[in-house]
């Protein structure tokens, strides 16, 4: 056990929908990274929180969005969903920004119809 | 930015057997590398990592030394066991100014008794 959790596990939702996804990071860590794990992207980086400011943005479309919380929970907004937007999207925590080692949640396996 | 080519699998072996995965970097100075394990249904664990050149990790009978002169990661372990079943990925971090991750394609292995 990581100590990040995410819920829900499974979302299943229609095209057109909106969700959002919860992480919490590790007691005491404060950067969240969130990643999507797909059979033809492999595991990409979309975005990062430090301390509740954005601090970096990798391969995020424009209809997600994310935010990290004063209790530096975050979650992960996906709208306008798309069949393609079927994946496993994984939070990730670090103690600080520096810190490259990462600890991962167990995943939301999104599914879109 | 930096990144990772692993080899590909799935990798096929016999109880016992001797292990190698096979990973190369290409990244500005000497980052920190990793090796994460995605067991059947979870999320990624961090399995072992090296935060300089010529660093060995190790971390449950698999170890990984960081080695310059070819840039490469290599993880081997020298007895398999079936439990040892999984999706392993090696990782650096994107650039040397953040610490999100990018990671290989992932590399199968599955242990047969």
């Amino acid at each position: 056990d990581s100590g990040v959790t995410q819920t829900p596990k499974h979302l299943i939702t229609a095209t057109g929908q909106r969700v959002t996804l919860r992480c919490s990071p590790r007691s005491g860590d404060l950067s969240v990274y969130w990643y999507q794990q797909s059979l033809d992207q492999g595991l990409q980086f979309l975005i990062q929180y430090y301390n509740g400011e954005e601090r970096a943005k990798g391969n995020i479309l424009e209809r997600f969005s994310a935010q990290q919380f004063p209790d530096l929970h975050s979650e992960l907004n996906l709208s306008s969903l798309e069949l393609g937007d079927s994946a496993l999207y994984f939070c990730a925590s670090s103690v600080r920004q520096g810190v490259s080692e990462q600890y991962f949640g167990p995943g939301t396996r999104l599914t879109v119809t | 930015g930096n990144s990772v080519t692993q080899m590909e699998g799935p990798v096929t072996l016999s109880e016992e057997a001797f292990l190698t995965i096979n990973c190369t970097y290409t990244a500005t100075g000497y980052p920190s590398l990793f090796w994460y394990v995605q067991y059947p249904g979870e999320g990624l664990q961090l399995l072992l990592k090296a935060t300089k050149a010529d660093d060995k990790g190790s971390n449950k009978g698999f170890e990984a030394t960081y080695r310059k002169e070819t840039t490469s990661f290599h993880l081997e372990k020298g007895s398999v066991q079936v439990s040892d079943s999984a999706v392993y990925f090696c990782a650096v971090p994107l650039n040397n100014a953040g610490n999100m991750l990018t990671f290989g394609g992932g590399t199968r292995l599955m242990v047969k008794p």
